[in-house]
């Protein structure tokens, strides 16, 4: 089953503005982490944040993570057409070895030129 | 750097068929994760080896699904009589489990649909 929720579903902005999405998740965690996928594709990994962090930058994205409300968001600046793709958060659990990715739903982004 | 490939690209069967898909991970990567990924939904995980050893299987993975990976480098997914509800996208992917690595790379994908 899927870990949480990502908000918003779908998310369509101009090119060079911001784009935010937000994931909620249900567990206590070791870390966050958000992959991109362009359609039909495989999953790409774009940043990973732990637990014991806060903020984390890297290039155009930046990652927050807030585990008293069990929350993440990304925030992709200056977006770009090929920015297009659907974004998913994924945990790891804090406990145990296994380290398997529990997914969210996604956000489907469309930046427009 | 070859990353993780996955074969075939497409499946296309009829119901009841038996299939297997490979996957090829980083050559040095000890781990290997199979997930599956329906229509506008996130994957889910479905089993990951470390090395040769099957170490969990998701409640998702009934018996008509069986993975191996039997030197500890590719792995095959099988799926027996499969079923229209098999239909989804296949995905692999490997990591390091060395130096607190969590990231995982994944494959393209296999995308099978049973008709």
């Amino acid at each position: 089953s899927q870990q949480g929720e990502e908000d918003p579903q779908a998310l369509s902005i101009q090119e060079g503005e911001n784009a935010t999405m937000n994931c909620s998740y249900k567990t206590s965690i070791n870390n966050l982490q958000w992959y991109r996928q362009n359609s039909g594709r495989g999953l790409v990994h774009l940043i990973l944040i732990r637990s014991n962090e806060r903020e984390k930058h890297s290039g155009r994205l930046r990652v927050t993570l807030d585990t008293s409300k069990k929350s993440s968001s990304l925030l992709i600046t200056a977006s770009r057409a090929a920015d297009t793709a659907s974004y998913f958060c994924a945990t790891v659990p804090s406990s145990g070895s296994a380290r398997q990715l529990t997914f969210g739903s996604g956000t489907q982004l469309t930046v427009l030129p | 750097d070859t990353g993780v490939s996955q074969n075939p690209r497409h499946k296309i069967t009829k119901r009841g068929q038996n299939v297997t898909f490979r996957c090829d991970p980083i050559s040095e990567h000890n781990r290997l994760y199979w997930y599956r990924q329906t229509l506008g939904q996130g994957p889910e995980f479905l089993t990951y080896f470390q090395n040769e050893a099957q170490l969990e299987k998701s409640r998702l993975l009934s018996d008509r699904f069986s993975a191996e990976r039997p030197k500890g480098s590719f792995s095959t997914l099988e799926i027996q009589r499969t079923e229209q509800g098999d239909s989804a996208m296949y995905l692999c992917a490997s990591s390091l489990t060395s130096g607190g690595a969590y990231e995982q790379y994944f494959g393209p994908g296999t995308r099978l649909t049973v008709t």
